[in-house]
């Protein structure tokens, strides 16, 4: 069964923190995206990738920056953790080239982060 | 901008009967549109996806319409059970997806 494997299920950081959050796959899927979801505002779309060393902003980049050295692994890192950035974060991936594909995407499980 | 919506009140709904869910987008013409279930404390699990050549599309008990006149997709869930009492988002976008806020689906034994 194809996965994608978030490395916390919950997580505890204090303000200030350098946080990094996991996310790997085992499809050799191209495609990778992080997404928080807050109540009341949806899932949002933070930062993607295409493709190996290859990122781009999504539409809350704010706070963030993201890395993907290897085709199956994409981290998503919270430089400077704020009390805003408390959110359940869910990472997903899906094949085919320039993110689309008929199959849809596979999320992850989620981390919840709390930052106090 | 552009927008997804979904009715943000629950759908409360008997077993056995249709459930019946909307999605309305405005300001785009998406070529697809998708549908996810999402389980409390869970990441969303894709359903179906259905183009805009296709009026209608069907797995197992749900079905899926598309009306780009109306700008709206139905979600039906046929013979409900309260395994299905869960929140089910619509999403499009061709090469990254934008959602909809999701419609919580409660089925009443």
């Amino acid at each position: 069964d194809v996965k994608v494997t978030q490395s916390s299920r919950y997580l505890v950081k204090r303000t200030g923190e350098k946080v990094f959050l996991e996310c790997v796959q085992d499809m050799d899927h191209e495609n990778m995206f992080w997404y928080r979801q807050d109540p009341g505002l949806g899932l949002r779309l933070i930062y993607f990738s295409y493709d190996v060393k290859m990122k781009e902003k999504g539409d809350i980049p704010e706070g963030y920056s993201v890395s993907r050295e290897k085709k199956e692994r994409f981290s998503l890192i919270l430089e400077s953790a704020s009390t805003n950035q408390t959110s359940m974060y869910l990472c997903a991936s899906t094949p085919g080239t320039g993110g689309f594909s008929a199959s849809g995407y596979t999320f992850g499980s989620g981390t919840r982060l709390t930052v106090v | 901008s552009q927008k997804i919506e979904q009715n943000s009140e629950a759908l409360n709904i008997q077993e056995g009967k249709t459930a019946t869910l909307t999605c309305n987008y405005t300001n785009y013409s998406p070529a697809y549109l998708q549908w996810y279930r999402q389980d409390p404390g869970r990441g969303p699990v894709f359903l179906l996806l259905i183009r805009e050549n296709e009026k209608e599309k069907r797995k197992e008990r749900l079905k899926v319409t598309f009306d780009t006149t109306l700008k709206q997709s139905l979600f039906h869930i046929t013979a409900s059970q309260p395994a299905d009492s869960a929140t089910y988002l619509c999403a499009y976008g061709n090469n990254r997806l934008a959602f909809g806020k999701g419609n919580q689906v409660v089925v009443i034994p």
